[in-house]
């Protein structure tokens, strides 16, 4: 049984599109991660939300953690070919450092 | 070199044999995580450890799992009696702790591809 739910599993887009990709849970968070991983390479980590609500923007992306904090959001503007790959999204159930809880990931493909 | 490193990147083994994945953590991380990636899926979480407390192998599918950290270096995973579905990319993580909280970043190695035939 996966904790935190992410859709849609497979997208992909031409150069210049936007895109949102959702990370569900019924279970409430401490905190959020959202991660990258490209074929061959560990995930690499591109922003932590903490307070419910809470909007942070990286360049093109924008990330918003659920009042609830039990989702999230991550929307890219514009996407671009390098934007590719496999985003996942990580959930901490306590504040204390320990386990996360990954979802499945979404795999975005963006064509030239 | 400045990141986590893993080895080997690819293992092929028969069923029934005992592996032992490596994992080299960021010098002066105290805390470090083992996760199983199968095809297609997310990263499963296997154990966690962080300085000298006892680890959290909560995670960990069987008794044929079992893994070691040398103080606050290097980490062995080992699969006793590997399966069919034992077949996975086997990624560790270790993290600087700062506050002790989930927020802190866990850096991750590239992986072991292990592959049980």
């Amino acid at each position: 049984t996966q904790l935190l739910e992410q859709s849609p599993q497979f997208l992909s887009i031409q150069e210049g599109e936007n895109l949102t990709v959702y990370c569900n849970s019924s279970s409430v968070f401490s905190s959020l991660q959202w991660y990258r991983q490209e074929p061959g390479e560990g995930p690499v980590l591109l922003v932590t939300v903490v307070t419910g609500g809470e909007v942070k923007k990286l360049k093109r992306l924008t990330f918003q953690f659920g009042d609830a904090r039990k989702d999230s959001s991550l929307h890219i503007t514009a996407a671009q070919p390098g934007d590719t790959g496999l985003y996942l999204c990580a959930g901490a159930e306590g504040s204390t450092l320990g386990r996360l809880y990954f979802g499945r990931g979404t795999q975005l493909t963006v064509w030239p | 070199g400045a990141g986590v490193s893993q080895s080997p990147s690819n293992k092929v083994t028969e069923k029934g044999k005992d592996v032992e994945l490596r994992c080299d953590p960021i010098s002066g991380h105290t805390a470090l995580y083992w996760y199983r990636q199968r095809l297609g899926q997310g990263l499963e979480f296997l154990i966690y450890f962080q300085g000298n407390s006892a680890p959290d192998k909560s995670g960990l599918p069987s008794d044929r799992f079992s893994a070691e950290r040398t103080g606050e270096s290097v980490s062995t995973l080992t699969i006793q009696r590997t399966q069919q579905e034992d077949s996975a990319v086997y990624l560790c993580a270790s993290s600087l702790v700062r506050g002790g909280l989930n927020t802190d970043t866990q850096y991750f190695g590239p992986g072991t591809r292990l592959t049980v035939l």
